[in-house]
């Protein structure tokens, strides 16, 4: 069975700080998708990236960046130069394509708090 | 940009009262989803909906809740008979594809049940 692990709940930082959010995965499948999802305090989930398994070249989108190491089944996320408005619960997740579709397993998610 | 309607965004109901949960997915998507998060916790998988049939529930989507797709826009989620564990966010999304698997959620219900 599938599983997501964000062992960090919370973390605090000072604006313009780096931070990386980790995530390690379980999964029996060859072909799965990973994804990083943003829940600001309004509460809505927005999408920020999608990961296939076959792929492990990092991803940069302007100040965000993925390292996805399947030897290590991490995909973890890191801000540079964060700002307040990074300020959300940081979800990572998991779809298990050959089993089940894309259903979704979530991880317990990270607490971002970006200090002024 | 085509997004996922939810509505209402908020539901008070009494327990014991049956709800209806109401979601306009992205016109050109395939897959439909609830998802359900408590208070401070985690997304959880509900059920998954796929030409016109669950394709896919978790062991919390019990006989209380059903899923339909009345018209070609919208996508309900009902719960009969509710009770105070039932309040949560109940989100819905949609995805395009099995392949496209990025799913695209709306903004939320939150329902609480008194």
């Amino acid at each position: 069975a599938q599983k997501v692990t964000q062992a960090q709940t919370e973390i605090s930082v000072v604006e313009k700080e780096d931070v990386t959010l980790d995530c390690v995965y379980e999964t029996r499948d060859t072909t799965y998708y990973l994804f990083w999802y943003k829940q600001p305090p309004s509460g809505e989930l927005v999408f920020l990236i999608r990961r296939n398994s076959f792929d492990e070249q990092n991803e940069i989108s302007g100040r965000y960046s993925w390292n996805f190491q399947k030897s290590t089944s991490s995909f973890n996320f890191t801000i540079t130069a964060s700002q307040v408005v990074d300020s959300a619960v940081y979800f990572c997740a998991l779809s298990e394509q050959e089993t089940s579709g894309s259903r979704l397993t979530f991880g317990e998610g990270t607490q971002l708090t970006v200090n002024p | 940009e085509p997004e996922v309607t939810q509505t209402p965004s908020h539901q008070v109901t009494q327990m014991g009262q049956e709800v209806i949960l109401r979601c306009v997915p992205i016109s050109n998507h395939l897959y439909f989803y609830w998802y359900r998060q408590i208070l401070g916790q985690k997304v959880e998988f509900l059920v998954s909906f796929y030409n016109n049939e669950i394709s896919e529930k978790s062991e919390i989507f019990d006989d209380q809740f059903s899923v339909e797709r009345p018209d070609g826009s919208n996508f309900t989620l009902k719960i009969r008979s509710t009770k105070l564990e039932d309040s949560a966010m109940y989100f819905c999304a949609s995805s395009a594809s099995r392949r496209r698997t990025e799913a695209f959620f709306g903004q939320g219900t939150r329902l609480t049940v008194v």
